[in-house]
C-alpha cells in the first residue's frame, strides 16, 4: 500500500509562475525524497530531507517538512515548460532505502 | 557504466510463460532496488539488495516472483507463469551505499502479458 499522498493529483500553470506540491505520509520516517519522473520511465532524484531538516533549497527547488504533521511540500519557482513531469514524494522509514511513494502530481506548464 | 541501464525496454508476453528481466546497475553501487509502477497501484517497491543478499523481500507480489543478484552487481527479476495484472513497467534503482539515501534509476522495462 501507498504510504504517501499528493495533492493536487494534476496541476496546471503559466511559465513563469510557481507550482506548490504537497505530500502526506502516515508513519515516522528517516528522510524523503521528490522524484521527477518524465513519459512514464526512469525517475530522476531532486532532493532528500531528512526527518532532522524543516527546509532545503536546490536551484529553483524548496521542499519544506513538518514532521508533527507528517507532511512535505515542494515548491518549484520560476516555472518553465521543462518542468512539465510527474513528480512523486517518497519516504524511507527504515534507513535501508526501500521506498514508499505517493501516487504522484501531473504538473504541466504551459508556455 | 554511466547510468543504471536495463534490458529489455519492451517485453510482450503470452500469459502463462516465464520472463527475465534484467538491470545493471551503477559501477561501484552496493545496493540494488527493484520497484513496479502500474496505473492501478502506483510505484510499489518489490525487493532490495545489499551486495548479494536480499535482506527485504516483502514487496515481492506471490511466489511467481524472484530475484537474484550476482558478483555485487547484475541482477535479474524473473516472473513466472505471468498474469495479465503483471503488466506494467519494472524500474530498477542503484546506490552507493543502502544508508546513502537517494538512488539512481533505470529507464524502466514495460512488459505487457497478453
Amino acid at each position: 500500500s501507498q504510504q504517501g499522498e499528493e495533492d493536487p493529483q494534476a496541476l496546471s500553470i503559466q511559465e513563469g509562475e510557481n507550482a506548490t506540491m504537497n505530500c502526506s505520509y502516515k508513519t515516522s520516517i528517516n528522510n524523503l525524497q521528490w522524484y521527477r519522473q518524465n513519459s512514464g520511465r526512469g525517475l530522476v532524484h531532486l532532493i532528500l530531507i531528512r526527518s532532522n531538516e524543516r527546509e532545503k533549497h536546490s536551484g529553483r527547488l524548496r521542499v519544506t517538512l513538518d514532521t508533527s504533521k507528517k507532511s512535505s511540500s515542494l515548491l518549484i519557482t520560476a516555472s518553465r515548460a521543462a518542468d512539465t513531469a510527474s513528480y512523486f514524494c517518497a519516504t524511507d522509514s527504515s534507513n535501508t532505502g526501500k521506498l514508499i511513494f505517493g501516487q504522484g502530481t501531473t504538473l504541466q506548464v504551459k508556455p | 557504466g554511466a547510468g543504471v541501464s536495463q534490458s529489455p525496454s519492451n517485453k510482450v508476453t503470452e500469459k502463462g510463460k516465464d520472463v527475465e528481466l534484467r538491470c545493471d546497475p551503477i559501477s561501484g553501487h552496493t545496493a540494488l532496488y527493484w520497484y513496479r509502477q502500474s496505473l492501478g497501484q502506483g510505484l510499489e517497491f518489490l525487493i532490495y539488495f545489499q551486495g548479494n543478499s536480499a535482506p527485504d523481500k516483502s514487496g515481492l507480489p506471490s511466489d511467481r516472483f524472484s530475484a537474484e543478484r550476482t558478483g555485487g552487481s547484475v541482477s535479474t527479476l524473473t516472473i513466472q507463469r505471468t498474469q495479465q495484472e503483471d503488466s506494467a513497467v519494472y524500474l530498477c534503482a542503484s546506490s552507493l551505499e543502502v544508508k546513502r539515501g537517494y538512488q539512481f534509476f533505470g529507464p524502466g522495462t514495460r512488459l505487457t502479458v497478453l
